[in-house]
């Protein structure tokens, strides 16, 4: 099945500070989205892009879905922007089934 | 986008008992999936449940353990059967907006069913 990689594994940073959540995975697919897990367990939708650009306020996102790879960009980051941060893809042939990666947990110190 | 809710949102069992969890979406959705996420860990898919057929297990999963409702297609249930504490885990529900077959494919979860098996 398809493999997916989320780099860093784990990002501490000062509020205000900006990062850059990699997501690569190993085959075409029809769906890729970002998610952000809070403390509670939600899964709050972040972004539905499998491929090109999408901005929706301080965050970013862009998939190049011809190299395997898209890019979560969070600009001058708050507190409450700590979490767990999930890419999952939907490959050609998986027919809705998402597969995880196994996340990028993010925390921001004021 | 659905609004979906789960029952229990969390809940403390023994060992060797079963609970159901519930999964209800506020329209109409043709594909329900259900996911497990043990501590530390991240989101595996437990099964696929579409409406008028039988649940479609991933590898690891199997329907004596996990069986599956789907009696229409804004409702779903997923038992836990003869628990241990390796099944403690939070379990969620989600939904596939868009056709399938069409361009418009996302995903949304329920707010998940926090377990605890002593």
């Amino acid at each position: 099945g398809i493999q997916v990689e989320q780099s860093p594994p784990d990002l501490i940073l000062q509020e205000g500070a900006n990062s850059t959540l990699r997501c690569n995975f190993s085959d075409s697919v029809n769906n890729l989205q970002w998610f952000h897990q809070n403390p509670w367990g939600q899964l709050i939708n972040l972004f539905y892009i499998p491929s090109g650009t999408k901005q929706n306020g301080r965050l970013s996102a862009t998939t190049v879905a011809t190299e395997r790879y898209s890019l979560l960009y969070i600009s001058s980051s708050q507190t409450t922007d700590s979490g767990v941060y999930f890419c999952a893809v939907e490959g050609r042939t998986s027919y809705g089934k998402l597969t995880f990666g196994q996340g990028t947990i993010l925390t921001v110190h004021p | 986008s659905a609004v979906i809710s789960q029952k229990p949102s969390r809940d403390i069992c023994q060992r060797g008992t079963s609970l159901t969890i519930q999964c209800q979406v506020d329209s109409q959705v043709t594909m329900m999936f259900w996911y497990r996420q043990q501590p530390g860990q991240s989101l595996t898919l437990i099964a696929t449940a579409n409406q008028g057929s039988e649940a479609t297990y991933e590898s690891g999963f199997v329907i004596d353990k996990f069986p599956i409702s789907r009696p229409n297609l804004t409702f779903s249930t997923l038992t836990v059967s003869n628990m241990s504490p390796e099944d403690s885990s939070i379990y969620l529900c989600s939904v596939e907006e868009g056709a399938r077959g069409s361009s418009y494919n996302e995903q949304f979860f329920g707010p998940g069913t926090r377990l605890t098996v002593l």
